[in-house]
């Protein structure tokens, strides 16, 4: 088993639509960062949290540490919405572990 | 800022061929990651530096990968001999020293081992 597991796999949806990817983790964390890689191949940070919420235009990012699991949620969909988005643990001293990602696409 | 700066973007050779990947970090940050990405495996960490020193190599497939850091503004993925296996995308990137410091990921060098 994966120490990172995203869901769902792949996501398809219509413009407007609330989205919802989540992600469980069954190791220890120093925090958690969402990344999004856009279909040219870019890899962007979105999110760095260890606790709470955080919000940042249409996308929000919230995390449970006793649940150990983290949803990314972006509101009012967009097609320039459509990307992988990348779920990664912080497991102390700047050691990422990834997920595998989840590919959304946003239909107009 | 340029942000993380990667060269070549993209690289095709022959089994056997030494490959060299580059990168130049974004000015001030300590830290610097190489990855790598297929699609079988998603992002694996290869190898991080901090202050030029590498601190864990750990995820290095084998011997005929190196990396090192001369200084704090460069750095050098090599892979020698190169096999078929290898070709994957191979992304560096960049942070603030500190634990969980923001990553900023260069574009990536997409390598083909034909």
């Amino acid at each position: 088993k994966n120490e990172v597991e995203q869901s769902p796999q792949n996501l398809t949806a219509q413009e407007g639509e609330f989205i919802t990817i989540n992600c469980s983790y069954s190791v220890g964390i120093s925090a958690l960062h969402w990344l999004q890689q856009h279909p040219g191949g870019g890899i962007v940070s979105l999110f760095m949290l260890s606790s709470g919420k955080k919000k940042h235009g249409r996308l929000i990012a919230t995390i449970n540490i006793q649940e150990k699991h983290s949803s990314l949620h972006i509101t009012a969909s967009h097609p320039r919405d459509s990307a992988v988005y990348i779920c990664a643990v912080g497991r102390g001293a700047q050691k990422l572990v990834f997920g595998q990602g989840t590919r959304l696409t946003i239909n107009p | 800022d340029a942000g993380v700066i990667q060269s070549p973007r993209h690289e095709v050779t022959e089994m056997g061929q030494e490959v060299t990947l580059r990168c130049k970090p974004i000015s001030g940050h300590n830290s610097l990651f190489w990855y790598r990405q297929t699609m079988m495996r998603g992002l694996e960490l290869l190898i991080y530096f901090n202050n030029n020193v590498p601190i864990d190599d750990s995820g290095m497939p084998e011997d005929r990968f190196s990396a090192k850091m001369p200084n704090a503004s460069f750095s050098t993925l090599k892979i020698q001999p190169s096999e078929p296996r290898d070709s994957a995308v191979y992304f560096c990137a960049s942070s603030p020293t500190g634990q969980d410091a923001e990553q900023y990921f260069g574009p990536g060098t997409r390598l083909t081992v034909t």
